[in-house]
């Protein structure tokens, strides 16, 4: 099984949609989680950390399921800006700083 | 915020000659440095942590002969691709982790190598 999995996409969505990504991670004892959002070749960027009471960011809502090991971002009334590619990422117990990524999502939104 | 340099952003390069890759953080220190390779459509793969003043750490099926990694301060590494061949061409991207801030990571911009 791999480390981080992710559903490769691509999502092509209209403007306005509501779009969900989910993840799912390997190692039970991971100690904590974000999403990264990386535009084609281009460095990945801090969307945001995900919490196991769920978070918000504007638009977006993060969920971690410890007990299922899933991680989810959700996207609200997308813009044609938040085409990318989204990236789950995990910090394994055993390696403090060394991120584990996964393969990501792409998005595509459609005027 | 962090900022995290890196240089070159592009290099083409004949096959056997070797590139060298910096990645400088700018506004604060940097005790550990990450490389990572990200080949088309895949996610991005750990190749080796460096630590300033000592000998970087490689990821499993990575040569560290081949690629070659300096950490001489708190504000720069270089990984240099020794001898390099097309299936070394890929995406670089080095990150800068920030001293006190175990998780926050900064990212260079990136280097795409491609090797004739």
């Amino acid at each position: 099984r791999k480390e981080v999995e992710q559903d490769p996409g691509p999502f092509n969505v209209p403007e306005g949609a509501t779009v969900a990504f989910n993840c799912t991670y390997s190692n039970s004892a991971s100690q904590s989680f974000f999403w990264y959002r990386q535009d084609c070749r281009k460095e990945p960027k801090l969307l945001m950390s995900v919490y196991s009471s769920g978070n918000e960011d504007g638009r977006f809502t993060a969920q971690l399921n410890r007990a299922s090991q899933y991680i989810s971002l959700l996207i609200r009334d997308s813009k044609l800006s938040d085409s990318a590619t989204y990236l789950c990422v995990v910090n394994p117990e055993r390696s403090q700083g060394n991120l584990i990524f996964g393969k990501g999502t792409k998005l595509s939104v459609k005027p | 915020g962090a900022v995290v340099s890196q240089h070159p952003s592009w290099v083409i390069c004949k096959s056997g000659t070797s590139v060298k890759i910096e990645c400088r953080s700018l506004d604060f220190q940097a005790t550990t440095m990450f490389w990572y390779r990200q080949f088309p459509k895949q996610s991005l793969m750990l190749m080796a942590t460096s630590n300033e003043g000592s000998k970087a750490t490689y990821e499993q099926g990575v040569e560290k002969d081949k690629f070659l990694i300096n950490h001489a301060s708190l504000t720069l590494s270089t990984l240099t691709v020794t001898s390099a061949h097309p299936e070394d061409s890929s995406f670089y991207i080095c990150s800068a982790r920030e001293q006190g801030w175990d998780e926050k990571l900064f990212f260079g911009s990136g280097t795409q190598l491609s090797v004739l």
